[in-house]
């Protein structure tokens, strides 16, 4: 069965950087896009960014454009957000979601399956 | 940019009672629309996807509708399981973005 595992959160001063590792198993991690999506305590979802299947992609939201990079690992059928410059606003649970396109096709832009998130927590 | 409207922010109705939720974009989103189920402490479920397509294993009480901006989810026969609250999600490709609405928290009477 389709499992998505979020670790790397934490409490991290504002400024400081941080790395979410998502490790994927149950499906081929390498023929579908991936996403992270976080929600603030008590908040709504916000979407955060999305890579393609083969990485040759990547799209983020303006909150967070310029401060945080969506990678992956195929070989690892791992998922990453590198987050710099942390602002207390970043404080939220980060899940990473899998696309619901089909195998190397073009992206859904929705999501079928979901971590149980991680929570990053920025503050001093 | 898009901006979506979804409504009531909260609703309190009995076992049984058809439920309905509406999600408004400010612009014409075709059906790229979808509805997810969030339970307290738990990640998003997909229910329905492009606006009227339930999402395999989801019952068939839960059912979306609409196109262009204004759209419609539906619950026919309440059940305590579906206390939790719901969203509504809006995808564009020329710009890529992704926005979800501001959630429906639903409640048992």
């Amino acid at each position: 069965q389709v499992q998505l595992v979020e670790s790397g959160g934490g409490v991290v001063q504002p400024g400081r950087s941080l790395r979410l590792s998502c490790a994927a198993s149950g499906f081929t991690f390498s023929s579908y896009g991936m996403h992270w999506v976080r929600q603030a305590p008590g908040k709504g979802l916000e979407w955060v960014a999305v890579i393609w299947y083969d990485g040759s992609n990547k799209y983020y939201a303006d909150s967070v454009k310029g401060r945080f990079t969506i990678s992956r690992d195929n070989s690892k059928n791992t998922l990453y957000l590198q987050m710099n410059s942390l602002r207390a606003e970043d404080t939220a649970v980060y899940y990473c979601a899998r696309d619901a396109g089909e195998p190397l096709g073009e992206l859904s832009l929705y999501f079928d399956y979901w971590g149980q998130g991680t929570l990053v927590t920025v503050s001093s | 940019d898009i901006q979506m409207t979804q409504s009531p922010s909260s609703l309190s109705a009995s076992v049984g009672d058809r439920v309905t939720i509406t999600c408004q974009a400010s612009q014409d989103i075709s059906n790229y629309l979808n509805w997810y189920q969030q339970k307290p402490g738990k990640a998003p479920k997909l229910l329905i996807y492009d606006a009227s397509n339930l999402e395999t294993g989801v019952p068939s009480r839960f059912s979306g509708s609409g196109s262009g901006t204004d759209f419609t989810f539906t619950i026919s026969s309440l059940q305590p399981e579906d206390i939790a609250t719901y969203y509504c999600q809006q995808y564009d490709n020329l710009p890529l973005k992704i926005t979800f609405g501001q959630g429906t928290r639903l409640e048992i009477k």
